[in-house]
């Protein structure tokens, strides 16, 4: 059975880059036709996609979030990663990493963690 | 860009009743639409893809409908476990893009 767990630090201070892991275990990351992704949620707020990465390595990212966003993968570790610079208070969120079907369904999601952007 | 507005915000009924979940796409997004159903300090679930198909283990009195524009979730029969917020989801083709309706509310009355 497929699982995602994200990790990474709590808290963050303004100005820094956030960075975030995504282990996948029970599968392959490498398994064709899938993306992986990162949606986060500010406290008490609706969902804001962040970005994908396709199993081929291709990216593609919010465009409200893209000049600062970067999503990378590491088969030899079956994890894949976030990196958000810049950060501001509006960064603070939970962050989900999730598996994607082709056509973009969010099919099975890590439980989130939560960071604070504050100094 | 595709912009999904759900409605209502927020829905009050009572378990036994018929909810009736609305989400509108700014522009036409085939049946390419799914939703999720998110409880407190949990990761949201994959309820419905592709409009109208059930995920695996999702009860059957869960359905979805609609394509183009206009699209419904609907619970026939509340259950207790059922209140929770429930989101819409789009993708557009190209470039792949992600979009999140608010979300609904579904709370007890």
């Amino acid at each position: 059975q497929l699982q995602l767990q994200e990790s990474g630090p709590g808290l963050v201070k303004p100005s820094e880059t956030l960075s975030l892991t995504c282990t996948v275990s029970g599968g392959s990351i490498s398994s064709s036709s899938y993306y992986w992704g990162w949606i986060r949620q500010p406290p008490g707020k609706g969902l804001e996609w962040i970005g994908s990465i396709y199993y081929s390595g291709s990216t593609y990212y919010n465009p409200s979030l893209k000049s600062r966003v970067t999503i990378s993968v590491d088969t030899s570790k079956n994890q894949f990663s976030l990196k958000l610079s810049s950060v501001t208070a509006a960064d603070t969120a939970v962050y989900y990493c999730a598996r994607q079907d082709s056509s973009g369904w969010f099919f099975i999601w890590g439980q989130g963690t939560m960071v604070t952007v504050s100094s | 860009e595709i912009v999904l507005t759900q409605s209502p915000a927020t829905l009050s009924l009572s378990p036994g009743e018929r909810a009736t979940l609305s989400c509108r796409a700014s522009q036409s997004v085939s049946s390419y639409l799914a939703w999720y159903q998110q409880k407190p300090g949990q990761a949201p679930r994959l309820l419905i893809y592709d409009a109208s198909n059930r995920a695996t283990g999702i009860p059957a009195r869960f359905s979805g409908s609609g394509s183009g524009t206009d699209f419904t979730l609907t619970i026939s029969s509340l259950e207790p476990e059922d209140f929770a917020v429930y989101y819409c989801q789009q993708r557009s083709n190209w470039p792949p893009e992600d979009t999140f309706g608010q979300g609904t509310k579904l709370e007890i009355k």
